[in-house]
This record gives C-alpha cells, sequence and structure tokens, in this order.
C-alpha cells in the first residue's frame, strides 16, 4: 500500500511570489491535515480537510490557505511568501478525523525562499 | 492552549541499553497519545500509540506508558541498536473532536554501537 504522497519535495522561491504544494493521502484515507516544521518551532498544524470542508485551522495568517478534491487529495497554497515561510511543510492523512486517528506522515516538502 | 513538554532533548545510550522519553500535557482530555519517530530527510513515522483506556502497550522493543492523573506518557525502547538513532516526538491530541495533534520539541537519541 502505497504511503502518503507530497510533491515536489524541494521548492526554491522568492520573497512575495506564492507556491502551492500537493499531498495525496493513503488509499482509502480521507482526511488530510498539513503541518510546518521549523527548527525553532518545531511542528506546528496548519490546518485539516475531510469531504472538501476546512474542519480545523491552526494559528497561521491568512496567506495560508488549503483545499481538498472529491478524491481527498489536498493542496496547501501560501501567498506573499516570507522569508519566514522557508520550512518543511507536511501532509499528514488518516482514515476519518476525530481524536483518536492515527496519522500517517509523507515526507514532506522542503520550501526555502530567497 | 494545550502545553507539551517532552524530555529530555537530547539522550545517548550505548547500544543495547535501554532509553525512556518522558512527554507531559496539559490537556485533561485528550485521549489518544501517539509517538513519532523521524529520520533525517524523512517525515515522522508513527511508532506506537495508546489510548486513554490502556495503562500501557508494547510492540516488541518499543512500549509506551500512560499516568492520566499525572498528564504523561512514556516511550520506552529496550536493547537499543544504532537504527534507533533518530528524534522522536510525542503528540498528545489536543482540542475534542475537531482538535489535533501538538507535538512537543523532540528527542534526539543516539546509539552508540
Amino acid at each position: 500500500k502505497a504511503g502518503v504522497t507530497q510533491t515536489p519535495r524541494y521548492l526554491i522561491k522568492t520573497r512575495g511570489q506564492q507556491v502551492t504544494l500537493s499531498c495525496s493521502p493513503i488509499s482509502g484515507h480521507r482526511s488530510v491535515s498539513w503541518y510546518q516544521q521549523t527548527p525553532g518551532q518545531g511542528l506546528q498544524f496548519l490546518f485539516e480537510y475531510f469531504s472538501e470542508t476546512q474542519r480545523n485551522k491552526g494559528n497561521f495568517p491568512g496567506r495560508f490557505s488549503g483545499r481538498q478534491f472529491s478524491n481527498s487529495r489536498s493542496e496547501m497554497n501560501v501567498s506573499t511568501l516570507e522569508l519566514g515561510d522557508s520550512a518543511l511543510y507536511l501532509c499528514a492523512s488518516s482514515l476519518a478525523p476525530g481524536r483518536d486517528q492515527p496519522q500517517h506522515f509523507g515526507d514532506g516538502t522542503r520550501l526555502s525562499i530567497l | 492552549g494545550e502545553n507539551v513538554e517532552q524530555h529530555p532533548s537530547t539522550l545517548s545510550v550505548q547500544e543495547g541499553d535501554s532509553a525512556v522519553i518522558k512527554c507531559t500535557y496539559s490537556d485533561s482530555a485528550s485521549n489518544y497519545f501517539p509517538w513519532y519517530k523521524q529520520e533525517l530527510g524523512k517525515g515522522p513515522q508513527l511508532i506506537i500509540d495508546i489510548r486513554s483506556n490502556v495503562g500501557e502497550k508494547k510492540d516488541q522493543r518499543i512500549a509506551v506508558t500512560l499516568n492520566k492523573t499525572a498528564k504523561h506518557f512514556s516511550l520506552h525502547i529496550t536493547e537499543t541498536q544504532p537504527e534507533d538513532s533518530a528524534v522522536y516526538f510525542c503528540a498528545p491530541h489536543y482540542g475534542g473532536s475537531q482538535g489535533n495533534l501538538i507535538f512537543g520539541k523532540g528527542t534526539k537519541l543516539s546509539v552508540k554501537p
């Protein structure tokens, strides 16, 4: 069974640009969550999607947005990129949303802002 | 908000020794407690989890214990091997049915051959 797939693996952008990252969940998983990982702040929750609806959102500015498609694939978008957005962006999928649903992570997209 | 503390931040052991990492959380409503292992260049990998109706769970050399009264849970690795070297994260679930995982700062485990 294939795991969570994130594309691209690496991205280099400049300040002010926008970027879209993609995540394909494990087959049969319908919930997708996004996290940002930085050396200073660690792993921080961005948002969660289920049935094409955002269920939960972390404490990030509105420049960070996402969506989910009917096949459960998800994308996240960051507009007007800032230097501080340089990070590893991780996607995790689970069978369904809920308090005790195991989440399985992809290997992330490494975003570097110049 | 939820406060998650993980100790120690670094841990160095000899191959064959045991390693213990402790995670303290503040949300008394949390009922799901996973541990993740992250190797260099990879995403976090779920290695074991426990739910609040269970006090201990074991999977080969890895075990997790939960003390809900004291609000802490611990990862135990026995007979450590060099391939256990990685960063380990606890991530208790916070916020009820609409909540999410809150990650600790991580513990860098080094197993010396």
